[in-house]
């Protein structure tokens, strides 16, 4: 059956980076784009842009524009999004979904000093 | 960009109640609408896309209706299951936006 698995649980300090990682299987993973969405906590769901996963091509929301990069390893049907120069306010839970139907379980960053 | 207004940002019922939720599209979204709903810790789950189609083993006392820019989602009979936080998403020309989303207590 159609799955997402992302990393686990982050947690860094302002400035450092952070790469996360969605692992899909159950279906052609270049058939369907990637989507990231991120909720901080206590908060409504916040979409961050999607990804091509036929050409790689990345489109970000205009509040995601900078430090933030979809990236995509094709061959392990593997979805990442890297966030540079943390804030505390990247603090959040982050999913990457497959249409409107699959999510994965989230990624829980923590930026803190 | 396309804004999503959702509303109300709470809302309480008791057992049984009929309970409607809105969104109002900044644009004609041409009813790309879907409805979805989230409980603590976990990730949102699929209700209802095209405004008004239900996912496949969703219980039929959820309901969405509206074309335009004009939206609603009912839960008709709410149960205690169905205590959670819900969001509307616009998924009209490949981009995506949320609803402030409505969080369902009971009363």
């Amino acid at each position: 059956q159609i799955q997402l698995v992302q990393s686990g649980p982050e947690l860094k300090k302002p400035g450092e980076s952070v790469k996360i990682s969605c692992k899909a299987s159950g279906y052609t993973f270049t058939d369907y784009a990637m989507h990231w969405v991120k909720q901080a906590p206590g908060k409504g769901l916040k979409w961050m842009g999607w990804i091509n996963t036929y050409t790689g091509k990345p489109t970000y929301a205009d509040d995601f524009k900078g430090r933030f990069v979809f990236s995509l390893e094709a061959s392990a049907s593997t979805a990442n999004l890297q966030i540079s120069n943390l804030k505390n306010e990247d603090t959040a839970t982050y999913f990457c979904a497959r249409g409107g139907l699959w999510w994965g379980q989230g990624v829980m960053v923590t930026v803190s000093s | 960009d396309i804004q999503m207004t959702q509303s109300p940002p709470s809302l309480s019922a008791s057992l049984g109640d009929k309970v409607t939720i809105t969104c109002q599209a900044s644009q004609n979204i041409n009813k790309y609408i879907a409805w979805y709903q989230q409980k603590p810790g976990k990730a949102p789950g699929l209700l209802i896309h095209y405004t008004s189609t239900l996912v496949s083993g969703i219980p039929s006392r959820f309901s969405g209706s509206g074309s335009g820019r004009d939206y609603s989602f009912s839960i008709s009979n709410v149960e205690s299951e169905d205590i959670a936080s819900y969001y509307c998403l616009q998924y009209d020309n490949s981009t995506w936006t949320f609803g402030g989303g409505t969080k369902l207590e009971l009363k």
